[in-house]
């Protein structure tokens, strides 16, 4: 069991809001990342890390933001929610060694 | 890019029966390929992945995965269906170091075993 903690599972805000969604791992993993998935299953990378100070964009347009300013935190705000904004949101963790990612458990946005 | 194809939008099965999620891949190189499971209102979970050697890879729950380079798939397969296989199945592959080793994810399948 991977040990990867997203925070809020749920949320439910209103337009315009500012939103920051949490995600800390315990195992030590320098990269991590965060994956858009909309309600037609697929998943988009939007942010990605290296490591303490790294944060790049993904392939995916998205106008969150991301620090990574300690190895096990990983944030994500969105300055000012919109409609458009609502989709879950997945954090991942790996090292380049076993290659395989390991996820949270989701954070759900909806923006009305 | 390195990408992976998953053509079937739903497979349906019965319980008892053997299941096949198919997966194909477009890659430069030697590819690194995984499946995972998504079961409703969670993350991710890793079921299995190919690297190199065997090309049939065993892995969580009774699954297993065949890596076939002259066909470019990575078909998910088990011999005998639970009820509790139903779930989203995404097939996916590593990132060649563009982007931090990100795994790149098909369209996923959503498979519903029956019993």
């Amino acid at each position: 069991e991977a040990d990867i903690y997203q925070t809020p599972r749920y949320l439910v805000i209103g337009t315009g809001k500012k939103i920051t969604l949490e995600c800390s791992q315990t195992m030590g993993h320098d990269k991590m990342y965060w994956y858009q998935q909309d309600p037609g299953m697929e998943l988009h990378l939007i942010h990605y890390s290296y490591g303490v100070n790294s944060t790049e964009k993904g392939d995916l347009s998205s106008e969150s933001t991301v620090s990574r300013i300690r190895t096990e935190h990983f944030p994500l705000t969105l300055e000012s929610a919109r409609p458009s904004h609502t989709s879950q949101y997945l954090c991942a963790s790996s090292t380049r060694n076993t290659g395989e990612l390991f996820f949270g458990e989701g954070s759900r946005l909806t923006v009305l | 890019a390195q990408s992976v194809a998953q053509p079937e939008d739903q497979v349906n099965v019965a319980e008892g029966n053997p299941l096949t999620v198919k997966c194909t891949y477009s890659v430069s190189g030697n590819p690194y390929l995984f499946w995972y499971v998504q079961y409703p209102n969670r993350g991710l979970q890793f079921l299995l992945k190919y690297i190199t050697g065997d090309n049939l890879v065993k892995g969580s729950y009774g699954f297993e995965a065949e890596f076939n380079k002259s066909q470019t798939s990575f078909h998910l397969k088990k011999p005998s269906a639970l009820v509790s296989d139903s779930a989203l199945y995404f097939c996916a592959v590593r990132d060649n170091g563009n982007s931090g080793y990100a795994l790149n994810f098909g369209k996923g399948t959503s498979l519903l075993v029956t019993p």
